[in-house]
């Protein structure tokens, strides 16, 4: 059984940064690809980013120029960050590992706010 | 960039009917590539179904999907009272690399 937990700050300034992590328990860290996924409220789910055991990442597009996934596989962890949010970027986010082109396990999610 | 949609945006039925959602594609797509999803409200979303037609570990058989080219469906055979939520389609393609539907919300009639 894999669980992942997930921390960071859930109210944010326009133009600061969004920093989120999640720890991963159970399954195999360096074996897996893992992932960020994002919710605003009321509304559908958008995909953030892709990072695997190497290290190498894929991101959204519409995301790209403001996004940075890494992971530490000393302590199966994986990190988001987020550069110069606005209140577009107000939603839940969620880490997730990736199996068989799909999202299998999810965190629990993180209400990140953007606001003034 | 390949665009989901789903229909309908919302479906109204009861317990025990069968409900079928559907997802369609702009462009053709591998079927191993599609999945669904069950949200229910304040929760974490839950995979059903990928590469189109296999459930996910412990969901019930009520649940099938189906599909190929660029037309994909999810059916619940007997509505239970807890399948009444929101459902997402996604697809694994090339830019982005997932992307998921609008969603179609399941209400009780």
């Amino acid at each position: 059984q894999v669980q992942l937990q997930q921390w960071g700050a859930g109210l944010l300034k326009p133009s600061e940064t969004l920093s989120l992590s999640c720890s991963v328990y159970g399954g195999s860290f360096i074996h897996d690809s893992w992932s960020w996924i994002r919710q605003p409220p009321g509304k559908g789910l958008e995909w953030i980013g892709e990072i695997n055991h190497t290290g190498y990442t894929k991101y959204n597009p519409s995301l790209e120029s403001r996004v940075t996934m890494s992971l530490d596989t000393s302590k199966n962890q994986f990190s988001l960050k987020v550069t110069s949010v606005t209140a577009a970027d107000t939603a839940v986010y969620y880490c997730a590992r990736l199996s068989r082109y799909s999202i299998d396990y999810w965190g629990q999610g993180t209400l990140v706010t953007v606001s003034s | 960039e390949i665009v989901l949609t789903q229909s309908p945006g919302t479906l109204s039925l009861s317990p025990g009917e069968r409900a079928t959602l559907s997802c369609r594609a702009s462009q053709s797509v591998r079927s191993n590539y599609f999945a669904w999803y069950q949200q229910k409200p304040g929760q974490t979303p839950r995979l059903l179904i990928y590469g189109t037609s296999n459930r996910a570990t412990g969901i019930p058989d009520r649940f099938s999907g189906s599909g190929s080219g660029t037309d994909f469906s999810l059916t619940i055979s007997r509505l239970e009272p807890e399948d009444f939520a929101v459902y997402y389609c996604q697809l694994y393609g090339d830019s982005p690399l997932y992307t998921f539907g609008q969603g179609t919300k399941l209400e009780i009639k």
